[in-house]
C-alpha cells in the first residue's frame, strides 16, 4: 500500500518569507503526484499536478519538484502572504484513479 | 461555471441512525469519487463511479457504507446504523473522463458528518 508523508505537519512564517513543504511516498511506480491546497471548512483546491515523467512544475509564485526515484516532491512558494495561509495536501496517483493523501502541512503567514 | 456541491454541508447524527450524503459532480464530468477525511489527516479513498457503474469500492470501510450512482451524474453515500468513528469530512471529486494520468480530481465542500 502507498504511504505518503509530509513533513513539517504545521509552519509558521513572518510574511515574505520562503516556504518549503516536503512530501515522500514510499512506491515509486507513480503516474503523477498533485499539490492540493485547503482551506477550513472548503474542499480541496488543485494547485500543480506533475507527471511522473516531468521533474517540476511552476506557477506564479508555486513550483513543485518531483524526485520519483527517491520518492520525494517539494513545494516552494516564494514570497509568501497571509493569504497563503492553509492546509497544504500532497497526492499520488499510483493507477488510472486512485489518489493517496498525506496528512497535510498546515501553513500560517504571520503578517 | 458550477463546480461539485454536497449536501448537506454539516451533519449530526445520533449513533444508531441512517445518514444519506449527495454530490452533485460537474456537468458531465464521468468520474466520481468519494473520499473520507479524519480530523487531522488526508482525504482516504472510499469508492470510484464511471458513470453509473461502481468500478471500485474497496475503500468502503464496511457493509454499512453504500454508494450508488443511478443515473451516472448524482451520487448519494448511506451510511446505515452510524457509529462515532464514522465522524469525518466526507469529501466527493469528479473528473471529466475515465482516469488517465492526465486528469485532474474537482473536489466539493464537503459534508461534515458529527455522530453522536
Amino acid at each position: 500500500k502507498q504511504e505518503v508523508t509530509q513533513i513539517p505537519a504545521a509552519l509558521s512564517v513572518p510574511e515574505g518569507e520562503n516556504l518549503v513543504l516536503n512530501c515522500s511516498f514510499t512506491d515509486s511506480a507513480i503516474y503523477n503526484l498533485q499539490w492540493f491546497r485547503q482551506d477550513p471548512g472548503k474542499g480541496l483546491t488543485s494547485l500543480l499536478l506533475i507527471q511522473s515523467s516531468q521533474r517540476e512544475q511552476t506557477s506564479g509564485r508555486l513550483n513543485a519538484s518531483l524526485d520519483k526515484s527517491s520518492g520525494r516532491s517539494t513545494l516552494y512558494i516564494a514570497a509568501s502572504q497571509p493569504g497563503d495561509s492553509a492546509t497544504y495536501l500532497c497526492a499520488v496517483r499510483a493507477n488510472d484513479y486512485k489518489l493517496s493523501f498525506g496528512a497535510g502541512t498546515t501553513v500560517t503567514v504571520r503578517a | 461555471g458550477a463546480g461539485v456541491s454536497q449536501s448537506p454541508r454539516y451533519k449530526v447524527a445520533k449513533r444508531g441512525q441512517d445518514v444519506a450524503l449527495r454530490c452533485d459532480p460537474i456537468s458531465g464530468h464521468v468520474s466520481l469519487f468519494w473520499y473520507q477525511q479524519a480530523l487531522g489527516q488526508g482525504p482516504e479513498f472510499l469508492t470510484y463511479f464511471q458513470n453509473e457503474a461502481q468500478l471500485d469500492k474497496s475503500g468502503l470501510p464496511s457493509d454499512r457504507f453504500f454508494a450508488e450512482r443511478p443515473e451516472g451524474s448524482v451520487s448519494t453515500l448511506k451510511i446505515q446504523r452510524t457509529q462515532q468513528e464514522d465522524s469525518a469530512v466526507y469529501l466527493c471529486a469528479s473528473s471529466r473522463t475515465s482516469g488517465g494520468g492526465l486528469e485532474t480530481q474537482y473536489f466539493g465542500p464537503g459534508t461534515r458528518l458529527l455522530v453522536l
